[in-house]
């Protein structure tokens, strides 16, 4: 089946500081991606999505110079939190979706960002 | 609006039981419905979708879901349930062709008793 896969599967850092997740297709071509972020106790909700070769879609409310996302290649897609503060803690995930395959996607295992 | 709603947060159900997860959306045009499963630490992995046909559609591990355009509803079951299924179940719903954009519901925690 189709592997996404998300790096750091953790990570803390102090408030101001740029943290980058890396989410990548394993086993596919990947030229959409998708970041979505979770709450507790909420559902996911879209971020961005990420085009390869072009610059990423950002959904209503979400800002993109906090927020950066580069789609370097087919199969790898990167989110920058900039100068992170503790509200972007959170749980990020990416998806994408397999050519071929309607309108399924494919997730990773998510992100869990803590900003002391 | 358009929504998901997952009225149950927790559920808790004995091994061998039957299970019956909720789930009801509010979606302007005709929707793709789906459920995934999230263990911890894993990402969320596809159970079963629907498009259109047949409304009772058949998933992976067992599990099947029935689309009730009259009630909004997309309900997830299985009639037994195993130590291995406890995990969090999300609804989602998206337009077709739209791959992305999906709503997501707030989840359900199954537990399973021994």
């Amino acid at each position: 089946g189709a592997v996404v896969s998300q790096h750091p599967s953790r990570v803390i850092c102090k408030s101001g500081t740029s943290v980058k997740i890396e989410c990548r297709s394993l086993d596919f071509q990947a030229t959409t991606m998708f970041w979505y972020r979770q709450f507790p106790k909420q559902s996911l909700m879209l971020m961005a999505t990420s085009n390869e070769g072009s610059k990423a879609t950002y959904e209503q409310g979400v800002e993109k110079d906090k927020f950066l996302i580069n789609h370097a290649s087919l199969t790898l897609s990167t989110l920058t939190v900039t100068s992170a503060h503790p509200e972007d803690s959170s749980f990020y995930i990416c998806s994408a979706p397999r050519t071929g395959v309607t309108d399924t996607q494919y997730f990773g295992p998510g992100t869990r960002l803590t900003v002391l | 609006a358009q929504s998901v709603t997952q009225p149950d947060i927790h559920i808790t159900v004995s091994e061998g039981a039957s299970l019956e997860l909720r789930c009801n959306y509010s979606y302007g045009a005709t929707p793709y419905l789906f459920w995934y499963v999230q263990s911890p630490g894993q990402g969320l992995q596809l159970l079963l979708k629907y498009f259109s046909g047949d409304t009772l559609v058949q998933g992976i591990k067992g599990f099947e879901a029935e689309f009730k355009r009259s009630q909004s509803s997309f309900n997830l079951r299985k009639p037994s349930v195993h130590w291995s299924d406890a995990a969090e179940y999300f609804c989602a719903v998206g337009a077709r062709g739209s791959q992305g954009n999906l709503i997501f519901g707030k989840g359900t925690k199954l537990s399973v008793k021994p």
